[in-house]
């Protein structure tokens, strides 16, 4: 099976812009989480999303959203872009089952470096 | 916040069993214990994941106390690509939702 991936890898952005970063899960993976990793707060967990609902989310800004499309490739959007929103953006995909859940391991993307300036 | 605790760093000897300690004193009755690691640059890999029963698998071993207050992750012969930081988590469930809080983890090195 392949694994996660995620477009771009790498990406440089002005501050007052936008960015969409895209994640193509694990085939058959419904659960798709987006993490922040920095080196001041480390990894943080962002949102999951899960067909096409977003499940739970983390403390971040509303300038962080998110979406799910139905084949669950989902992707992320950062609105006016600040320094501090350069970091490494993973995404992580698990099988996942509504109710009843006991447990499920998360795979991870290579993750995509973005770079405010 | 993270309900784990772990040393912020280790040292192994390649070919020696590596044993990472972690404390979860508050971990509840339907939590899991997961271990991932990251190795530079990369995403973090699933390593393990226990509830009560110690586990097993081609990575590693997961020795879970029986009060459920800590554990220890065993890499049984480490090699130099062990070397990496090392994530125990106890899982945070909601609405059945597998929301991952890390903690900053212990930074393994193995020595040759």
């Amino acid at each position: 099976k392949a694994g996660v991936t995620q477009t771009p890898r790498y990406l440089i952005k002005t501050r007052g812009q936008q960015v969409t970063l895209s994640c193509s899960p694990i085939s058959g993976h419904r659960s798709v989480s987006w993490y922040q990793q920095t080196p001041g707060q480390g990894l943080q967990f962002l949102f999951e999303y899960f067909s096409e609902t977003q499940r739970n989310k983390g403390n971040f800004p509303g300038r962080f959203s998110g979406r799910q499309f139905s084949n669950s490739r989902s992707e992320m959007n950062v609105s006016t872009l600040e320094l501090g929103d350069s970091a490494l953006y993973l995404c992580a995909s698990s099988y996942s089952v509504w109710a009843g859940v006991s447990s499920y391991e998360q795979y991870f993307g290579p993750g995509t470096r973005l770079t405010v300036t | 916040d993270a309900k784990t605790t772990q040393p912020p760093s280790m040292d192994c000897a390649e070919g020696r069993a590596a044993n990472l300690p972690c404390n979860h004193s508050t971990i509840s009755g339907n939590e899991y214990v997961y271990w991932y690691r990251q190795i530079h640059s990369q995403g973090p890999q699933y390593i393990i994941h226990g509830l009560k029963n110690n586990e097993t698998n081609e990575m590693a071993s997961l020795i879970i106390t029986e009060d459920r207050k800590s554990s220890t992750l065993i890499l049984p012969h480490a090699t130099l690509r062990d070397t990496a930081v090392y994530y125990c988590i106890v899982s945070d469930t909601q609405g059945g939702s597998e929301k991952l809080v890390f903690g900053k983890g212990t930074k393994l090195t193995v020595n040759p």
